[in-house]
């Protein structure tokens, strides 16, 4: 069964350093997200992204933030400088049409120390 | 420790018996719902989805019930298994925008055995 796949399963960064976290939507899936859960809260929406443009982005998704979809398969967020706060639980998302379900992939846990 | 943000509503439930997990969504234009179950450590988790054109869905030992005169959607679990413990969250899209998927707080199912 096609999946999302995220990497690192688990990130360590100190403050103020860049992170990118990676991921590989579901192949023939053209809506990309990338959202946040800190512990014990809900999923936070980020951003959308369709046809290699951001088409939405929540107030968290700051300067600080980017995405790429540097080729065919891989979609990346980036952390420009990380905050304390930055800590959480980031996942990937890929849907179909955008009108469908959002198939999630098992997550990136990143800890800013 | 400290449990900042560990706020979830928790269900407990005898194994064998039936769960109701109740959820209110925010828009009422939201056209088409999810159910994901999220189980500790990994991503959401698809479970069942019923457009705003209908009031109820069943699957396999789960009904989704829609009410959108008071925005609320429930899930009801059949004969709850131990394998059923995890965070339930409902999920709303609007697809008539922007396609995201917006969700819930979350509850905690806890099935005793």
């Amino acid at each position: 069964e096609p999946e999302v796949t995220q990497t690192p399963s688990h990130q360590v960064t100190q403050m103020g350093q860049e992170v990118i976290l990676r991921c590989v939507p579901i192949s023939n899936h053209l809506y990309f997200y990338w959202y946040r859960q800190i512990l014990g809260q809900k999923v936070e929406f980020l951003v959308s992204f369709y046809n290699n443009e951001i088409s939405e982005k929540s107030e968290i998704f700051d300067d600080q933030f980017s995405v790429e979809r540097p080729d065919g398969s891989n979609f990346t967020l980036k952390i420009r400088s990380t905050k304390l706060e930055d800590s959480a639980m980031y996942f990937c998302a890929s849907s179909l049409d955008g009108r469908t379900e959002a198939f999630f992939g098992q997550g990136t846990r990143l800890t800013v120390v | 420790g400290e449990n900042v943000g560990l706020h979830l509503p928790t269900l407990s439930v005898q194994e064998g018996d039936n769960s109701i997990i109740n959820c209110a969504y925010s828009n009422s234009a939201s056209d088409y719902f999810i159910w994901y179950k999220q189980e500790s450590g990994k991503g959401p988790q698809f479970i069942i989805d019923i457009r705003s054109n209908m009031d109820k869905r069943q699957g396999q030992r789960v009904t989704v019930l829609l009410n959108k005169t008071v925005k609320h959607l429930s899930l009801q679990i059949a004969a709850t298994q131990p394998g059923d413990s995890a965070v339930y969250f409902c999920a709303e899209i609007f697809s008539g925008g922007y396609q995201k998927v917006t969700f819930g707080t979350g509850t905690k199912l806890q099935v005793i055995p």
